[in-house]
C-alpha cells in the first residue's frame, strides 16, 4: 500500500518553462512534507520541505504547494535549467513517526533545451 | 565539513550470506537513518538511530540490524542474504532524533544478491 504516490513516473520541460511535479499521499496523519532530488551515483539531496500547517513555500526557483483537503502537493521549479535533470522524490513523515519517512518512487525531469 | 560517507561502494553476495554496510554521519549530526532503495522504487525507511539506541523501524524483518558507535558512525547487517535484497542502501544523517531535520544522504552502496 503506498501512502505517497507520484503517479507520473518522467516528465519532459522545455527549458525556460515551468516543471510541475506532483504527488498524492493518503495518509492524514503525515504534517510534514518534502521534496529530494537525485542525480545518478549520488544520494538524494533535499530540496524543500512544507508543514502541514502551511499551504505553500517558497525558496527562490523552488515553490511547493499543499493542499491538505485534496491529499496533494505539488513541486514547482520556475525557470527551469539543464542541471534541474534529475530524479525528483516526494516525502512524508507524521509527528507520532517523525523518524520515519516515506518516500514516492519518484518523477524523473527532463529538461530539453 | 565532511558529508556522509559509505563504504562499499558496490558489492556482490550470495543467497545465504550476511553482509555489514558502513556509513560515517555528517560533523555534528547524532542520528543516522537506513534506507533501502529497490530499482524503480523510492527509498524504503528501515530504522533509524540516535545515540546509538534504534529510534523507529519500517517494515523489515529483524535480520536487518544496525548499529550506531559513539562517534556516530553507523553499520547495517543483514543476515541470511536473499534475491530481493538486491538494491541501492542509503544512510542519512541529521542532526535531530525526530525527523524533521533535513537528513542528508550518502551516495550509497549497491548490493547485488546472487
Amino acid at each position: 500500500d503506498q501512502q505517497v504516490k507520484q503517479n507520473s513516473p518522467s516528465l519532459s520541460v522545455q527549458e525556460g518553462r515551468i516543471s510541475i511535479l506532483n504527488c498524492d499521499y493518503t495518509n492524514s496523519m503525515f504534517d510534514y512534507f518534502l521534496w529530494y532530488k537525485k542525480y545518478p551515483a549520488e544520494g538524494p539531496t533535499f530540496l524543500i520541505s512544507i508543514s502541514s500547517i502551511k499551504d505553500k513555500n517558497e525558496d527562490g526557483r523552488f515553490t511547493v504547494f499543499l493542499n491538505k483537503s485534496a491529499k496533494h502537493l505539488s513541486l514547482h521549479i520556475v525557470p527551469s535549467q539543464p542541471g534541474d535533470s534529475a530524479v525528483y522524490f516526494c516525502a512524508a513523515s507524521g509527528y507520532s513517526s517523525a523518524s520515519k519517512i516515506i518516500f514516492g518512487s519518484g518523477t524523473r525531469l527532463s529538461i530539453r533545451p | 565539513e565532511t558529508g556522509v560517507t559509505q563504504s562499499p561502494t558496490h558489492l556482490i553476495k550470495t543467497r545465504g550470506q550476511q553482509v555489514t554496510l558502513r556509513c560515517s554521519s555528517q560533523s555534528g549530526h547524532n542520528t543516522v537513518s537506513w534506507y533501502q532503495q529497490a530499482l524503480g522504487q523510492g527509498p524504503q525507511f528501515i530504522f533509524q538511530y540516535y545515540r546509538e539506541e534504534e529510534n523507529g523501524r519500517g517494515n523489515f524483518p529483524p535480520r536487518f540490524s544496525g548499529l550506531q558507535f559513539p562517534n556516530y558512525s553507523s553499520e547495517l547487517n543483514v543476515n541470511a542474504l536473499e534475491l530481493d535484497d538486491s538494491a541501492l542502501y542509503l544512510c542519512a544523517s541529521s542532526a535531530a532524533d525526530r525527523g524533521r531535520e533535513t537528513q542528508y544522504f550518502g551516495p550509497g552502496t549497491r548490493l547485488l544478491v546472487l
